[in-house]
């Protein structure tokens, strides 16, 4: 069974410029949801995506934008960086039935640095 | 505002102590109470969680107290060992599950 796995695991963006995070889900997963997590602090949750439709968003301005693709597998776009955004973003797949209900399986996280 | 409030902040525990991390929340709408534990370089890993309808759960070592009229829950560690070291986190949802909000993390050290 493979895991959650993002990409990039770290980028450097200068303020201003756009990112794209991807997430590939585990395997028979079909729900993806994006968390933010500044240092030293819990994740915050940005968007999830279930069956390709946005399926619930945090307190994330518009400039966050997400995709899902058919294979489960989800995109994190943020425009315009802002110096606050930097942070470790994680992706979490979960299904919305059997024995895992309720639990969100997370990757290792890609860390953004905004300069 | 903060749905999810997390003590302390951090904790050092001899190895074969107790650690206690301790959650409150305010909306009575959350359903489902988790307990992730995270590891440097890694993401969170679900521990152990409980539904409002049981006051107590334990897996293990792990045990979650429950407290409905107080909106609080708490995770126990017995027998606490250099290998829990972690950073724990409390999270909450409701029913169903599209929205997790977490608290703010406890670092735990356990000394040998």
């Amino acid at each position: 069974e493979t895991g959650v796995t993002q990409s990039p695991t770290h980028l450097i963006k200068t303020r201003g410029q756009q990112v794209t995070l991807r997430c590939s889900s585990q395997s028979g997963h079909n729900t993806v949801s994006w968390y933010q997590q500044a240092l030293g602090q819990g994740p915050q949750f940005i968007f999830q995506y279930y069956r390709e439709e946005e399926n619930g968003r945090g307190n994330f301005p518009p400039r966050f934008s997400g995709l899902q693709f058919p294979n489960y597998s989800s995109e994190l776009n943020v425009n315009a960086l802002e110096l606050d955004d930097s942070a470790l973003y994680l992706c979490a797949s979960s299904h919305v039935t059997g024995p895992h209900l309720g639990e969100l399986f997370f990757g290792e996280g890609s860390r953004l640095t905004v300069l | 505002q903060q749905q999810v409030k997390q003590s302390p902040q951090s904790l050092i525990v001899q190895k074969g102590g107790i650690s206690i991390i301790n959650c409150a929340y305010e909306n009575t709408a959350f359903d489902y109470f988790p307990w992730y534990q995270q590891f440097p370089g890694k993401g969170p890993a679900l521990l152990i969680a409980i539904r409002p309808d049981v006051s107590e759960k334990k897996e293990g070592r792990f045990t979650i107290s429950f407290n409905k009229s107080a909106k609080q829950f708490s995770l126990h560690i017995m027998d606490s060992q250099p290998g829990d070291s972690a950073t724990y986190f409390c999270a909450a949802s409701t029913d169903n599950f599209n929205k997790f909000y977490f608290g703010s993390g406890t670092k735990l050290n356990v000394k040998p």
